[in-house]
């Protein structure tokens, strides 16, 4: 399976906190993606990261991405209660165009 | 953005029927498009890829004489679940590639329960 692997499987902080959240892939990628889920709901796309990049920020959020461990982190700064949700990789196979996801990480931010 | 349109959002059926799920690129054309599966608390696993005016493909595992695929124009692509059961009781997810280099557009999903 080409199916990440994503640790912790839950996280659960305090509101301004840090959240940490990393992924770990199978094969050689072009790209990463990171999305989020709120519960019962459909996907909401974060942050592509390529290949040959190795950080990215968007606003709060900040991917690091490690080619040679086959690895990559989503951090979310100075968190929020709505920031509560399901965060997966996705990574895409060399090769093709599907992405794969991780098994995901459950955040809870408490107030 | 980019906006991708899933329905029905939920449905009931039972044991035996079938269930047509649609998903609609609203303002881009994809000539692909890709359906999940998800069961509660676990990750999205990619059942299959839809191409246009083509077969799709079936991961390993799919049985795709259960699985339905039509992706018959340029913004729609139908997944039919024929025969349900039990067990094919999920949350079902498309996405489609809008081009912008900003990742896949998810539809919203449709929570299927067959009893």
């Amino acid at each position: 399976s080409q199916q990440g692997e994503e640790d912790p499987q839950a996280l659960s902080i305090q509101e301004g906190e840090n959240a940490t959240m990393n992924c770990s892939y199978k094969t050689s990628i072009n790209n990463l993606q990171w999305y989020r889920q709120n519960s019962g709901r459909g996907l909401v796309h974060l942050i592509l990261i390529r290949s040959n990049e190795r950080e990215k920020h968007s606003g709060r959020l900040r991917v690091t991405l490690d080619t040679s461990k086959k690895s990559s982190s989503l951090l979310i700064t100075a968190s929020r209660a709505a920031d509560t949700a399901s965060y997966f990789c996705a990574t895409d196979a060399n090769t093709g165009n599907q992405f794969y996801f991780g098994t995901g990480t459950s955040l809870t931010v408490i107030p | 953005g980019a906006v991708v349109s899933q329905h029905p959002s939920w449905v009931i059926c039972k044991s035996g029927t079938s269930v047509k799920i649609e998903c609609r690129s609203l303002d881009f054309q994809a000539t692909t498009m890709f359906w999940y599966r998800q069961f509660p608390k676990q990750s999205l696993m990619l059942m299959a890829t839809s191409n246009e005016g083509s077969k799709a493909t079936y991961e390993q595992g799919v049985e795709k004489d259960k699985f339905l695929i039509n992706h018959a124009s340029l913004t729609l692509s139908t997944l039919t679940v024929t025969s349900a059961h039990p067990e094919d009781s999920s949350f079902y997810i498309c996405s489609a590639d809008d081009r912008s280099n900003y990742g896949y557009t998810f539809g919203s999903g449709t929570r299927l329960t067959v009893v």
